[in-house]
């Protein structure tokens, strides 16, 4: 099983909402990452949780809040987001020096 | 500052003939260079990567070569198929406090023509 799994596929939401977005693998991996990819723009980086403990933080904004509740999860939890949030939210995973996997991620709209 | 360069926003091949996409990149500190496919609506793709002590690493189709001295890689693709068509990315990686932080460049699109 090499598939890095992320639900919602698709997300609209308000700017006063709170929603969660959920990443899951079953590959063993000890890292896992999250990455925002606006359009025509490579992924950026977010965080990166290794060995469920948050190791990188780039300087996100609070409105932005990872969790990794075990080492198969991880979930970003969203409040008071801006419409120029809008974007594909990626999650990674790998072995702490491997390559990454990548799920295929959810399109969040900001209305 | 980006770190990570790919200077050809798109390419176009025959099918058949040899892809050649670039990247340059900045910062010697990187240790592992790789590269992603990514479709419309699809996450990247693992295809290939390289450690900075190597010069090349081949799988199937695809080798990646690795200039140091000249901080610039490539991958060439042979031959080229129309389901080689997408979008690109060179990653380059650092560990940060014993975390792995890939920077990628901006994204070559390529097409195969038939």
């Amino acid at each position: 099983d090499t598939e890095v799994t992320q639900t919602p596929k698709h997300l609209v939401m308000g700017m006063t909402n709170k929603k969660s977005l959920k990443c899951e693998q079953h590959m063993g991996h000890r890292a896992m990452y999250w990455y925002k990819q606006k359009a025509k723009k490579p992924p950026e980086l977010m965080f990166v949780y290794s060995y469920e403990k948050l190791s990188i933080n780039e300087s996100v904004p609070s409105r932005f809040s990872p969790e990794c509740p075990n080492s198969s999860l991880l979930n970003l939890h969203l409040h008071a987001l801006q419409p120029e949030d809008s974007a594909l939210y990626l999650c990674a995973s790998s072995q702490v020096s491997s390559e990454q996997y990548f799920g295929p991620g959810t399109r969040l709209t900001v209305t | 500052d980006q770190q990570v360069k790919q200077n050809s926003p798109s390419l176009s091949v025959q099918e058949g003939r040899i892809s050649i996409l670039n990247c340059d990149y900045t910062n010697s500190m990187f240790d592992y260079f790789l590269w992603y496919k990514k479709y419309p609506a699809e996450g990247p793709t693992f295809l290939i990567s390289i450690s900075s002590i190597k010069d090349k690493n081949e799988d199937g189709r695809f080798t990646v070569f690795l200039n140091k001295s000249a901080k610039h890689l490539s991958l060439h693709i042979v031959p080229s198929q129309p389901g080689d068509s997408a979008v690109y990315f060179c990653a380059a990686r650092t560990d940060v406090q014993g975390a792995q932080k890939l920077v990628f460049g901006q994204g070559t699109r390529l097409t195969i023509n038939p």
